[in-house]
């Protein structure tokens, strides 16, 4: 299984809007609604922002929202907080009991 | 509250075997799949396995990387999973995180990690 490909960095000034890509392919993005997000700060535990390609779980903000098109997923962070700035990463099923994560993205918020 | 903490981790030969434990509480383990995850310094997230409940008869499952030198297992009466790691190599030095799901198909929760050195 290859990796999910995330561009390697994003940025936006504090209340815009940026979008991260996660493209796979018809084997685990493209053919499951098994798509997650996840927000890591260094030397923290990872924190679920997004599951199932859109839902978001309880506590975390709707600035917070999740898509999917195809073989590609995205996560858009609205009305960006310097609490943003992390690494994030998407993840999804790959059919076969078999898990495969993106590179991760560093958000930047100037 | 949610907690998941890892242990054991620490500086181990090239050839060694380590033991990582994680230990659960403030949500329904026996209910949850536990999955182990790890981050090499400067790189990505990558999954290395994930076993199951009881309903699902413990079933695991591992990443190609890990397969056959990993094991996952886990002890519902002790809320603990484990990753049991023989064979280790210089790559397989990072920080080990495992995480829960309830929903099967995404990782709930998560520890803060423990980090595994191997090195002479």
């Amino acid at each position: 299984q290859s990796a999910l490909t995330q561009p390697p960095s994003a940025s936006g000034s504090p209340g815009q809007s940026v979008t991260i890509s996660c493209t796979g392919t018809s084997s685990d993005v493209g053919g499951y609604n098994y798509v997650s997000w996840y927000q890591k700060h260094p030397g923290k535990a990872p924190k679920r922002m997004i599951y199932e390609v859109s839902k978001r779980p309880s506590g975390v903000p709707d600035r917070f929202s999740g898509s999917k098109s195809g073989n590609t997923a995205s996560l858009t962070v609205s009305g960006l907080q310097a609490e943003d700035e992390a690494d994030y990463y998407c993840t999804s099923y790959a059919g076969s009991t078999f898990w495969v994560f993106g590179g991760g993205t560093k958000l930047t918020v100037l | 509250e949610v907690q998941l903490v890892e242990s054991g981790g620490g500086l181990v030969q090239p050839g060694g075997s380590l033991k990582l434990s994680c230990a659960a509480s403030g949500f329904t383990f026996s209910g949850s799949a536990m999955h182990w995850v790890r981050q090499a310094s400067g790189k990505g997230l990558e999954w290395l396995g994930r076993v199951r409940n009881k309903p699902n008869n413990y079933a695991t499952a591992y990443a190609a990387s890990v397969k056959g030198r990993f094991t996952i297992s886990r002890d519902d009466s002790k809320t603990t999973a484990y990753l049991q790691m023989n064979s280790l190599k210089a790559e397989d030095t990072a920080v080990y995180f495992c995480s829960s799901s309830q929903d099967g198909y995404s990782f709930e929760y998560w520890g803060p990690g423990t980090l595994v050195t191997v090195s002479s």
